[in-house]
């Protein structure tokens, strides 16, 4: 069956440095998007990726992060310069069309902490 | 705006004991509601969701969901609950037609032996 990937697994990096978390979604799927959990706390949207652009953000998502499909079957969150409230598991998510109705299959998560 | 509620942060049943993990939800039009299990260290995995029709909704692994408008509730059930069953459970509204998910806060399923 196929799953969304990412990598990688864990992530430690100082404050104020660069990110970059891969997913790599199920291939037939055309929409993608970005969940942050912070620890204890709900999962929450960061950004829906469509078509080589951003489908909607939430107020989390600002200028210090960024999304790419570099190529064919990559996805990638960029956080440029990191603070210590970044410090979260980061889920990829995957769907065929982009509907409130349609089911999001998510990977198993980049755990990132920030010193 | 759209929400959803877990009204509780943990739910402790004996094995064999049927189960309900409790879910409203508020949101303005038509309700897509959707259950999500974590297992430890494990990514989401969709178990069930309501798009319409029947109010009783069937998934994976044997749980099942009662949609109720009145009640704008969406509970999640086993008839009979398993020591594996032992996860952190999401339920979720589809908000927009971008496909953002808005997520309960997770309910911690305990099933002792």
């Amino acid at each position: 069956e196929p799953e969304v990937t990412q990598t990688p697994s864990h992530q430690v990096t100082q404050m104020g440095q660069e990110v970059i978390l891969r997913c790599v979604p199920i291939s037939n799927h055309l929409y993608f998007y970005w969940y942050r959990q912070i620890l204890g706390q709900k999962v929450e949207f960061l950004v829906s990726f469509y078509n080589n652009e951003i489908s909607e953000k939430s107020e989390i998502f600002d200028d210090q992060f960024s999304v790419e499909r570099p190529d064919g079957s990559n996805f990638t969150l960029k956080i440029r310069s990191t603070k210590l409230e970044d410090s979260a598991m980061y889920f990829c998510a995957s769907s065929v069309s982009g509907g409130a109705w349609e089911t999001q299959y998510f990977g198993p998560g980049t755990r990132l902490l920030v010193l | 705006a759209q929400s959803v509620a877990q009204p509780e942060d943990q739910v402790n049943v004996a094995e064999g004991n049927p189960l309900t993990v409790k879910c409203t939800y508020s949101v303005s039009g038509n309700p897509y509601l959707f259950w999500y299990v974590q297992y430890p260290n494990r990514g989401l995995q969709f178990l069930l969701k309501y798009i319409t029709g029947d109010n009783l909704v069937k998934g994976s692994y044997g749980f099942e969901a009662e949609f109720n408008k009145s009640q704008t509730s969406f509970h999640l059930k086993k008839p009979s609950a398993l020591v594996s069953d032992s996860a952190l459970y999401f339920c979720a509204v589809g908000s927009s037609n971008t496909g953002k998910l808005i997520f309960g806060q997770g309910t911690t399923l305990q099933v002792k032996p």
